[in-house]
């Protein structure tokens, strides 16, 4: 595997349900990142780990609970959803603080979320 | 906080012809990053190209070139010889060297006409 993965690439679950979403990326990155990506809304920004300190959006819903186990992985609980949390869910990793001034972020290919 | 807007929705290009996306953003700090990324149709974001806001040069990667206007805060994407796959979504995002924040433009959908 090279890059970022996403696992599941579809998920559809029930407002009742629990499941959670993996992310491994495969570049040596310290830093991993959650995104929310609906229809016609820029890119949200949920969550980051940053050489291994968690920095949160306060404006996440506590149904969406992130892990990071080491700089490796990276996963996101989801439990009673709610419709409107149908979207597309990114993970994406980045080098920070090692003097290369370069900031890109590597995006894995997504999971497309259901909640019926 | 800074913004980034995208206010072209959509844009289309006929194949081989050359197409300028638009992106302005706000921002009160002199040193940042600024991004493009295209998403095709399989979801995967991939980086475009890259500028340094305290470099005056034009960052280009092949047939892809920016136009960086920083006292505008304008920072366009040109797309030459356009090909049929570069049809996608394109966003471009602002970093702050300060934090871990990448914002996001609200994407342009780039159609290539053969």
């Amino acid at each position: 595997e090279t890059g970022v993965t996403q696992t599941p690439r579809h998920l559809v679950m029930g407002m009742t349900n629990k499941k959670s979403l993996k992310c491994e990326q495969h570049l040596g990155h310290n830093a991993m990142y959650w995104y929310k990506q609906s229809a016609k809304k820029p890119l949200e920004l949920m969550f980051v780990y940053s050489l291994e300190e968690r920095v949160e959006n306060n404006s996440v819903p506590s149904r969406f609970s992130p892990e990071c186990p080491n700089s490796s992985h990276l996963f996101l609980h989801l439990h009673t959803l709610q419709p409107e949390d149908s979207a597309l869910y990114l993970c994406a990793s980045s080098q920070e603080r090692t003097g290369t001034r370069s900031y890109e972020q590597y995006f894995g290919p997504g999971t497309r979320l259901t909640v019926t | 906080a800074q913004t980034v807007t995208q206010s072209q929705p959509e844009m289309s290009v006929q194949e081989a012809e050359t197409v300028t996306l638009s992106c302005t953003y706000d921002t009160s700090e002199s040193d940042y990053y600024l991004f493009w990324y295209k998403q095709p149709p399989s979801r995967q974001m991939i980086l475009v190209i890259r500028q340094e806001a305290y470099k005056q040069q034009n960052a280009t990667e092949n047939r892809f070139s920016v136009n960086f206007q920083k006292a505008a805060k304008s920072f366009s994407l040109k797309i030459s010889d356009s090909q049929l796959g570069d049809a996608a979504m394109y966003f471009c995002a602002y970093r702050s060297p300060y934090n871990n924040d990448m914002r996001f433009g609200a994407g342009t959908r780039l159609t290539v006409k053969p």
